[in-house]
């Protein structure tokens, strides 16, 4: 079974809005990962939390932990047409097997 | 330096036949992954090599799937007498430090 489920299945915004989704898992991890996809193809590493810490930012985007609810969420600021993509969270959990959600599709508009 | 290089980028094959896909990862990558990622779909764990560790075979969902990894290398993903739900994208990754993930452009399967 999969170890993340991504919330919104799919988002549509404009240009200039923030873009928030969520991500929950199941089991205890060693971190969380962030990765963004585009075209259904190869992913990009985006961020990384750790599971001692509950906040991280990059650039634009800010992500959250919360280990008790086991969930995250990534937040992009200020979103542009670029970062129309699809993202996934990644866990893993003592072995380093990588598990990914069923992702978001955001699509944001000019 | 190169990134992670997935060859074919495209497969088309006739259902029963075998394929072999290949991952060469980035030099030093010590982890390589292999996932499944149908239409529309989130990505699927196949299997998972750590260095000179016993690969964890645990995503593979059926015997007609194998994967080596020759020399901690290059890793080719097997599927034999190949099925219509075997058409998807896969996808290969690998990490220095078992943490960022490096993925390749995937190869297309498709399977008529």
């Amino acid at each position: 079974s999969q170890q993340g489920e991504e919330d919104p299945q799919a988002l549509s915004i404009q240009e200039g809005e923030n873009a928030t989704m969520n991500c929950s898992y199941k089991t205890s991890i060693n971190n969380l990962q962030w990765y963004r996809q585009n075209s259904g193809r190869g992913l990009v590493h985006l961020i990384l939390i750790r599971s001692n810490e509950r906040e991280k930012h990059s650039g634009r985007l800010r992500v959250t932990l919360d280990t008790s609810k086991k969930s995250s969420s990534l937040l992009i600021t200020a979103s542009r047409a670029a970062d129309t993509a699809s993202y996934f969270c990644a866990t893993a959990s003592g072995t380093y097997k990588y598990i990914f959600g069923t992702g978001t599709r955001l699509k944001v508009l000019a | 330096g190169a990134g992670v290089s997935q060859s074919p980028s495209n497969k088309v094959t006739e259902k029963g036949k075998d394929v072999e896909l290949r991952c060469d990862p980035i030099s030093g990558h010590t982890a390589l992954y292999w996932y499944r990622q149908s239409l529309g779909q989130g990505l699927e764990f196949l299997i998972y090599f750590q260095g000179n560790s016993a690969p964890d075979k645990s995503g593979l969902p059926s015997d007609r799937f194998s994967a080596e990894r020759t020399g901690g290398s290059v890793s080719t993903l097997t599927i034999q007498r190949t099925q219509q739900e075997d058409s998807a994208v896969y996808l290969c990754a690998s990490s220095s430090d078992r943490e960022k993930l490096f993925f390749g452009s995937g190869t297309q399967l498709s399977v008529l």
